[in-house]
């Protein structure tokens, strides 16, 4: 089955305390990205990366850190979160052997919550 | 930072009414898409716009793009329960680059 999963869906963490949150995708996609969903502000884009060593910043890159070492894999690392970085994460991807426009295959999201 | 601007943020209303949604920009867009999210999932696409002046169906779903593609409308005819969700647009200035969301339509449709 086709799929972007992410681990942990659900995390309760304290301020300060390095964490990251992994993404895979079966689908052998070159475009990766994460976004970050606030009440009223709609997705908005973190980090994305069109290939295996490169990344590009979103809209909202600022404490957020990304790595793409293989195609398949695109862990968000939070070196040290902050309450203000509370919300709910999806990781997606797009690309593939048919043309494509972007269009996003995202995953289950995980919920994040730094006290 | 291109933005998009969504309208209506809410919308409830009665099942068999029709809707409009709203997406706009000052920028140009190579590409606009719509999305469908339903709570505890991550978001669905349901189509994608390339080019100015295209219209796409989707059963009771008519997607738009206007001409200068710096905006889009998703129009829902005789909507029911299940369209409830929440209806996002999303457009990219440049093929896999930055892509930048709307910030949502939440959609209620009583029975």
């Amino acid at each position: 089955e086709a799929q972007v999963t992410q681990n942990p869906r659900y995390l309760i963490t304290v301020t300060g305390k390095k964490l990251t949150v992994t993404c895979s995708q079966n689908m052998n996609h070159e475009y990766m990205s994460w976004y970050r969903q606030d009440p009223g502000l709609g997705l908005r884009q973190i980090y994305y990366s069109m290939n295996v060593e490169v990344t590009d910043k979103g809209d909202v890159p600022e404490g957020y850190k990304v790595s793409r070492k293989e195609k398949r894999n695109f862990p968000l690392i939070l070196e040290s979160p902050s309450p203000n970085q509370t919300s709910l994460y999806f990781c997606a991807s797009s690309g593939g052997d048919i043309p494509t426009y972007n269009e996003q295959f995202f995953g289950p999201g995980t919920r994040l919550t730094v006290l | 930072t291109q933005l998009l601007e969504q309208s209506p943020q809410f919308l409830s209303i009665q099942e068999g009414e029709n809707l409009t949604v709203y997406c706009n920009s000052s920028s140009v867009f190579s590409s606009l898409q719509w999305y469908r999210q339903e709570p505890g999932e991550g978001p669905v696409l349901l189509v994608t716009v390339v080019t100015g002046g295209e219209v796409k169906k989707l059963k009771r779903l008519t997607f738009q793009f206007g001409d200068a593609r710096k905006d889009s409308s998703l129009h829902i005819t005789a909507a029911q329960p299940g369209d409830t969700g929440l209806y996002l647009c999303a457009g990219a200035v440049v093929s896999y680059g930055k892509l930048t969301f709307g910030q949502g339509t939440i959609l209620t449709v009583h029975p």
